[in-house]
């Protein structure tokens, strides 16, 4: 069974760097299928879409967020991070691991959440 | 960037017929998917595929699509369907970047 878990400081001060780590396990990191990607949620709002990443380093990002978000994995740990940087009280949210499953056909390739981690709620305050 | 629509709110009382809709033009040519979230937990998907049910969510959830809309309807409601329902596609490129519809609240009245 796959399992995703966050890891990272809940508390962030305004202008500095979010730094969060998802750790894989039940799973292969390096797999051709999967991408590993970011989610996050402001309280009492909508999900939205960070960013994927692939085994080899290959990112994607939310073009809204494309100018501060970094993204890096470690096949060897079997870990994912992401980097957000200069944040501001907006980027206070849950934010969730996601594995981005692919598949293809006559449409070409698509992609879905499957599983997601609990979540790790980042709060931006002085 | 492709959207997803989907309206804030549905409300129904037990035992009637949900359908939440999610229209965007990327699902004209890429599966829709949906995502069930209660208060304090992660998503969990419901439908894939535009219409697929993963084993373990009950049969009265069931999904479909036609042109640029899919829609999730959940046949005999229960008070414990009452979550919030995301849907979720990607980009018409086939590039792996992920589109999110706003939600939709579903209140079991």
């Amino acid at each position: 069974q796959v399992q995703l878990q966050e890891s990272g400081p809940g508390l962030v001060k305004p202008s500095e760097t979010l730094s969060l780590s998802c750790t894989v396990s039940g799973a292969p990191i390096d797999s051709i299928s999967y991408y590993w990607g970011w989610v996050r949620q402001a309280p009492g709002k909508g999900l939205e879409w960070i960013g994927n990443i692939y085994y080899n380093g290959n990112t994607y990002s939310s073009p809204s967020l494309k100018s501060r978000v970094t993204m890096s994995i470690d096949t060897s740990k079997k870990e994912f991070s992401l980097m957000l940087n200069s944040v501001t009280a907006a980027d206070t949210a849950v934010y969730y691991c996601v594995r981005s499953k692919r598949d293809y056909d006559a449409n070409g390739y698509y992609y879905w959440f499957d599983p997601w981690g609990r979540g790790s709620l980042v709060t931006v305050s002085s | 960037s492709y959207e997803l629509t989907q309206p804030p709110s549905v409300s129904v009382s037990p035992g009637q017929t949900a359908r939440i809709t999610c229209s965007g033009e990327t699902l004209s040519k890429k599966y829709g998917y949906w995502y069930q979230q209660k208060p304090g937990q992660a998503p969990l998907m419901v439908i894939y595929k535009d219409s697929q049910r993963p084993s373990e969510i009950p049969e009265r959830f069931s999904g479909s699509g036609s042109g640029t809309t899919v829609t999730l309807t959940i046949t005999g409601v229960q008070a414990e369907d009452e979550a919030d329902y995301y849907c979720q596609s990607t980009d018409i490129s086939g590039s792996p970047h992920m589109v999110l519809g706003g939600g939709t609240k579903l209140t079991v009245l």
